[in-house]
C-alpha cells in the first residue's frame, strides 16, 4: 500500500515568511510524528498526534512552529515568521498506534530559509 | 529526558567485511530500540529493532544486540555490500509513551 507521503518535497521561501508542510500518514494510522533533521543529525522530535489531538508538543522549539490534524489523517505543520535557522528537512512519521513501535517515515519536505 | 550517544560518526569497511555501530542511552526505562538506514536524500528506513525483554535479534546480515545493564545497543552488518553504504542512525524510546530520540548518525561507507 501506499506509504506517508509529504507536500510539498521542497520548499524556499524567505525569511519572515509563512509555510506550511503537509504530512498524508499511511491509511489507518493514528498516530503521527513531526521531526526535525538539520544535516548531518539525526531526526528530532516535534510533536506527535494520537487522533486528532497534540499528545506531546514539547519539542516545537517555539511559538512560531504549530501542528494541527483536524480529521486525525492529513497533518499540517505550520511555521510563522520564518527564519533562518528553521532551515532543515521535516520528516513526518506514522505508526499504527502510539502503543505500536514501528514507526514509518515520510520523503520530508527539504525547507530553505533565505 | 533521554539521551543517545552514537558511535562512531564515521565508518570505512571493505566489501566482505563487518561493521559494527554501537549507541548508548541514558534512560533505564527505554525498552524499544529501533535502527533506521538513510540513504542520501531518501527517508529513514527501519532496518532492524529490538525490544528490552530479548539480547539479541537478527535478520540475515543484520543483527542487534542489547545491553539493558550499561545500557548499551549495537548494530552488527556482517558480509557488508556497497549497498551497505547509508547513514546509520540508532534510536530509544519507551514503548507507547514517548518518541524515538536519535543518535547522530554513522556514515557507513563499504569500499568495494
Amino acid at each position: 500500500g501506499a506509504g506517508v507521503s509529504q507536500t510539498p518535497s521542497n520548499k524556499v521561501t524567505e525569511k519572515g515568511k509563512y509555510v506550511e508542510l503537509r504530512c498524508d500518514p499511511i491509511s489507518g494510522h493514528t498516530a503521527l510524528y513531526w521531526y526535525r533533521q538539520s544535516l548531518g543529525q539525526g531526526p528530532e522530535f516535534l510533536i506527535y498526534f494520537q487522533g486528532t489531538g497534540a499528545a506531546d508538543d514539547s519539542g516545537l522549539p517555539n511559538d512560531r512552529f504549530f501542528a494541527v490534524r483536524p480529521e486525525g489523517s492529513v497533518s499540517t505543520l505550520k511555521i510563522q515568521r520564518t527564519e533562518r535557522g528553521d532551515s532543515a528537512v521535516y520528516l513526518c512519521a506514522s505508526s499504527l498506534n502510539h502503543g505500536a513501535d514501528t514507526q514509518y517515515f515520510g520523503p520530508g519536505t527539504r525547507l530553505t530559509v533565505l | 529526558g533521554e539521551n543517545v550517544e552514537q558511535h562512531p560518526s564515521t565508518l570505512s569497511v571493505q566489501e566482505g567485511d563487518s561493521a559494527v555501530i554501537k549507541c548508548t542511552y541514558s534512560d533505564s526505562a527505554s525498552n524499544y530500540f529501533p535502527w533506521y538506514k538513510q540513504e542520501l536524500g531518501k527517508r529513514p528506513q527501519l532496518i532492524i529493532d529490538i525490544r528490552s525483554n530479548v539480547g539479541e535479534k537478527k535478520d540475515q546480515r543484520i543483527a542487534v544486540t542489547l545491553n539493558k545493564t550499561a545500557k548499551h545497543f549495537s548494530l552488527h552488518i556482517t558480509e557488508t555490500q556497497p549497498e551497505d553504504s547509508a547513514v546509520y542512525f540508532c534510536a530509544a524510546s519507551i514503548r507507547g509513551n514517548t518518541p524515538l530520540v536519535f543518535g547522530k548518525g554513522t556514515r557507513l561507507s563499504v569500499i568495494a
